[in-house]
């Protein structure tokens, strides 16, 4: 069975602190997303990577980096957390030529 | 301009009727198209995919791609309570950078 898996479920943070929010896939995906999901404003795409250590911006990045040192990890970290990053984070992954995405249970993180 | 526009809803339709859910998109390379479905506190999941002109059917759902209006549209026939959920679509763009629209909320009254 197609599984990924994000590393919290909820998160609490300070305003100010480092988070990494963590996803890990199973299926040997090249593909992985980071996605914030918002009420009103649907998904949007953060951080793409297609490849080891390979990354692209997708519509939103500011405020955030990522890490691929692994094909099935993928990090999203937020360097110093505001409150305006409070939202719905989810990761998906897919194979490069057949993009169908799986997605991950979600984490909400809030941000105090 | 968005790449991918829905109509954010509610649409409300009668259980066993017809719902049609439509998507337009601007990007005339979008070759093929992704339709999602996300129950309220859950994840995306695949329902149905989409890549050449007309229609696919699966069940009780049919994806409709027509390349020159540049829209994608997903019927649900005989609507259920359960497939009351917010419908996303999504073009299986080159790179495969994956992009949504903002989906549309389907309620289906009993």
């Amino acid at each position: 069975d197609v599984k990924v898996t994000q590393s919290s479920r909820y998160l609490v943070k300070r305003t100010g602190e480092k988070v990494f929010l963590e996803c890990v896939q199973d299926m040997d995906h090249e593909n992985m997303f980071w996605y914030r999901q918002d009420p009103g404003l649907g998904l949007r795409l953060i951080y793409f990577s297609y490849d080891v250590k390979m990354k692209e911006k997708g519509d939103i990045p500011e405020g955030y980096s990522v890490s691929r040192e692994k094909k099935e990890r993928f990090s999203l970290i937020l360097e110093s957390a505001s409150t305006n990053q409070t939202s719905m984070y989810l990761c998906a992954s897919s194979l490069r030529d057949r993009g169908a995405a799986f997605f991950g249970q979600g984490t909400r993180l809030t941000v105090v | 301009q968005k790449e991918v526009e829905q109509n954010s809803g509610p649409l409300s339709v009668p259980e066993g009727a017809i719902a049609s859910l439509n998507c337009t998109y601007s990007d005339r390379g979008s070759q093929s198209f992704f339709w999602y479905r996300q129950y309220s506190g859950k994840s995306p999941e695949l329902i149905m995919f989409i890549y050449s002109n007309g229609d696919k059917e699966d069940g009780r759902f049919t994806a409709q791609l027509n390349k020159a209006s540049q829209y994608v549209s997903l019927l649900i026939r005989d609507s259920q309570p359960s497939d009351s959920a917010t419908y996303l679509c999504a073009p299986n763009n080159a790179g495969n950078m994956l992009t949504f629209g903002g989906g549309t909320r389907l309620m289906v009254k009993p």
